[in-house]
């Protein structure tokens, strides 16, 4: 069980274009998802923390019209990187976990998504 | 602020060698500690996960006690095998819901035969 698909796994596209990620609950209902970005031998860095049917909460340091998040269903959640450029160039991974009374939920993970901008 | 440092790597081992990967933590409260594992090409798999002060996180092998006196939760397997290769990240996390996990930078364990 908690299984999070994220889609696609590898793009390559040239700068200016914008690139969509998807990131999907399969078998359960998550409240709250989270977008992370990876550089190489570097830690995942949090970029935002998206709630169902409300706005995204960025971090410090991430451009929210760069990056637009979407978060319209419990099984759903998009990150759009607008006109992209190659420094947007990265490995992004999205987590997705359920929000329950107070205490934390677990995060489950997709398997990422290689994004190369020529 | 909230942070998780990890011993640099990457760490090359003979199989059947002892592991230690050290992880220490800042954080205001207590959170919770976790490590995961990511293997070659796949996704964040968690490994192993500890919510209290000198609780004991295991599986396959692997073992990590939360020491609050030294903010510590160090990684340990006492006989790796070439198959444990992969980039381990310790992370800690507040219990509040709806907050992320913060990770460290990331080891990479290389085993040989």
């Amino acid at each position: 069980g908690a299984v999070v698909s994220q889609h696609p796994s590898w793009v390559i596209c040239k700068s200016g274009t914008s690139v969509k990620i998807e990131c999907r609950s399969l078998d359960f209902q998550a409240t709250t998802m989270f977008w992370y970005r990876q550089f190489p031998k570097q830690s995942l860095m949090l970029m935002a923390t998206s709630n169902e049917g409300s706005k995204a909460t960025y971090e410090q340091g991430v451009e929210k019209d760069k990056f637009l998040i979407n978060h319209a269903s419990l099984t759903l959640s998009t990150l759009t990187v607008t006109s992209a450029h190659p420094e947007d160039s990265s490995f992004y991974i999205c987590s997705a976990s359920v929000t329950g009374g107070t205490s934390n939920q677990p995060q489950h993970f997709g398997d990422g998504t290689r994004l190369s901008i020529l | 602020g909230n942070s998780v440092t990890q011993m640099e790597g990457p760490v090359t081992l003979s199989e059947e060698a002892f592991l230690t990967i050290n992880c220490t933590y800042t954080a205001t409260g207590y959170p919770s500690l976790f490590w995961y594992v990511q293997y070659p090409g796949e996704g964040l798999q968690l490994l192993l996960k500890a919510t209290k002060a000198d609780d004991k996180g295991s599986n396959k092998g692997f073992e990590a006690t939360y020491r609050k006196e030294t903010t510590s939760f160090h990684l340990e397997k006492g006989s790796v095998q070439v198959s444990d290769s992969a980039v381990y990240f310790c992370a800690l996390r507040h219990n509040q819901a709806g907050t992320a996990l913060i990770f460290g930078k990331g080891t990479t364990l290389s085993v040989s035969s």
